[in-house]
């Protein structure tokens, strides 16, 4: 099975600041990628499906790039309602595996 | 609105039993694969098991195969989880999703349910 890897585990930044998240599958799913979003107390959220296609209602601050078997999830100016943690999700094939979870809090 | 609403979840002891329900509402349902997804305390999340839109395709996580069963009434806009020989590590707030195709196969999920608490403990 395909193993995901997200890194780092947690981090802090600022307000205004660029956070970039990574994602690693074991082997190459192509595009095969979605980004989830999960505020504290909350139910997830679809960020970025296609590793790069913005799902309706997310803002561009938010961006998707990767193919094979890397991925990134970059947001471009961190704002307070960020504060979550976020999941990347390997698709088209069983298992739809997660990765472990990126938690993200602000400095 | 376009929902899902999960029930069932409750206390049960370990080797125990239960089903799970989600039930969907202003969407075509019997258009869509679903899914179950779990989520442990404090934990990240888990996968456990598609069912396809006729209900002739069926996955499950290696963590729940021989246990868990998926179903789905397509009459009753509903998926099931019967839940058998439940353990400690079973314990999680369980989710139901809409999942979206991805050239044909199961993608991404646009849709989740609040979710329903399973604890298994003695």
């Amino acid at each position: 099975d395909i193993q995901m890897t997200q890194s780092p585990s947690s981090l802090s930044a600022s307000v205004g600041d660029r956070v970039t998240i990574t994602c690693r599958a074991s082997q190459g799913i192509s595009n095969y990628l979605a980004w989830y979003q999960q505020k504290p107390g909350k139910v997830p959220k679809l960020l970025i499906f296609a590793a790069s296609t913005l799902q309706s209602g997310v803002p561009s601050r938010f961006s998707g790039t990767g193919s094979g078997t890397d991925f990134t999830l970059t947001i471009s100016s961190l704002q307070p309602e960020d504060v979550a943690t976020y999941y990347c999700q390997k698709c088209n094939s069983a298992p739809l595996t997660f990765g472990g979870g990126t938690k993200v809090e602000i400095k | 609105q376009v929902q899902l609403v999960e029930s069932g979840g409750d206390l049960v002891k370990p080797g125990g039993s239960l089903r799970l329900s989600c039930a969907a509402s202003r969407f075509t349902f019997s258009d869509y694969y679903v899914t179950w997804i779990r989520q442990a305390p404090g934990k990240g999340l888990e996968w456990v098991s598609y069912i396809s839109s006729s209900g002739s395709t069926i996955y499950y996580a290696d963590s729940v195969k021989g246990r868990f069963t998926i179903s789905r009434d397509n009459a009753k806009n509903s998926l099931y989880l019967q839940m058998n020989s439940l353990r400690a590590e079973d314990t999680a707030m369980y989710y139901c999703a809409r999942v979206l195709l991805y050239f044909g196969d199961p993608g991404y999920f646009d849709l989740w349910g609040r979710g329903t608490l399973v604890t298994v403990s003695s």
